[in-house]
């Protein structure tokens, strides 16, 4: 099954504590990218990748990074994390091509709380 | 810069009414637009997308919208609301930028609420 998928699902954590949030397609998509959904304010772009080894930041990328050393694997990684990104983080991909004119798949998303 | 505008927070309906979610976006290129659906505690689903090919639009569901260009707007209609459309709605902008960057634009999100 085409499916873009994300662990943990849930996690509650400490302000300071490195984690590691796990996104892997299985689509061969090229394009992916991290985004986080706060009540209010839709969905906003942390970072994407265009493709392996290329990457590049979005609307909101402090205190995140992240890597793409593998085409199917993008994760984010928060090396110290703090209350205010307490939030819902979603994984998308999209197919090779012409990235305005292709749907995203996402992940069921992350949900995190940073106490 | 683009920006997206979801006009109403809240969409309340009735069962077998038809539905109504406004968007209007701002764009300095020529724009792809699309609609997403999230259920809750899912992710988001592609309802449909608009890519110069038509302006009227057709997606899954029953769901349909209307790209008007002189209004900037891009609005989300379904003939007969059922209850398994009661979800979030987000409708997003997106342009390739110089150097084939993409960053789309969500916008807030509308709720909708169909009652029985």
């Amino acid at each position: 099954e085409a499916q873009v998928t994300q662990n943990p699902r849930y996690l509650i954590t400490v302000t300071g504590k490195k984690l590691t949030v796990t996104c892997s397609q299985n689509m061969n998509h090229e394009y992916m990218s991290w985004y986080r959904q706060d009540p209010g304010l839709g969905l906003r772009q942390i970072y994407y990748s265009m493709n392996v080894e290329v990457t590049d930041k979005g609307d909101v990328p402090e205190g995140y990074k992240v890597s793409r050393k593998e085409k199917r694997n993008f994760p984010l990684i928060l090396e110290s994390p703090s209350p205010n990104q307490t939030s819902l983080y979603f994984c998308a991909s999209s197919p090779p091509g012409q990235w305005t004119i292709y749907e995203q798949y996402f992940g069921p998303g992350t949900r995190l709380t940073v106490t | 810069a683009q920006s997206v505008t979801q006009l109403d927070s809240h969409v309340s309906v009735s069962e077998g009414t038809p539905v109504l979610l406004r968007c209007n976006y701002s764009s300095s290129y020529s724009p792809s637009l699309f609609w997403y659906v999230q259920h809750p505690n899912k992710g988001l689903q592609l309802l449909l997308k608009y890519t110069s090919a038509a302006t009227l639009v057709k997606g899954i569901n029953g769901f349909e919208a209307e790209f008007k260009k002189s209004e900037t707007s891009f609005h989300l209609t379904k003939p007969s609301a059922h209850m398994s459309d009661a979800a979030e709605y987000f409708c997003v902008v997106s342009v390739v930028r110089s150097g084939g960057s993409y960053i789309p634009t969500f916008g807030r999100g509308t709720s909708l609420i169909v009652h029985p």
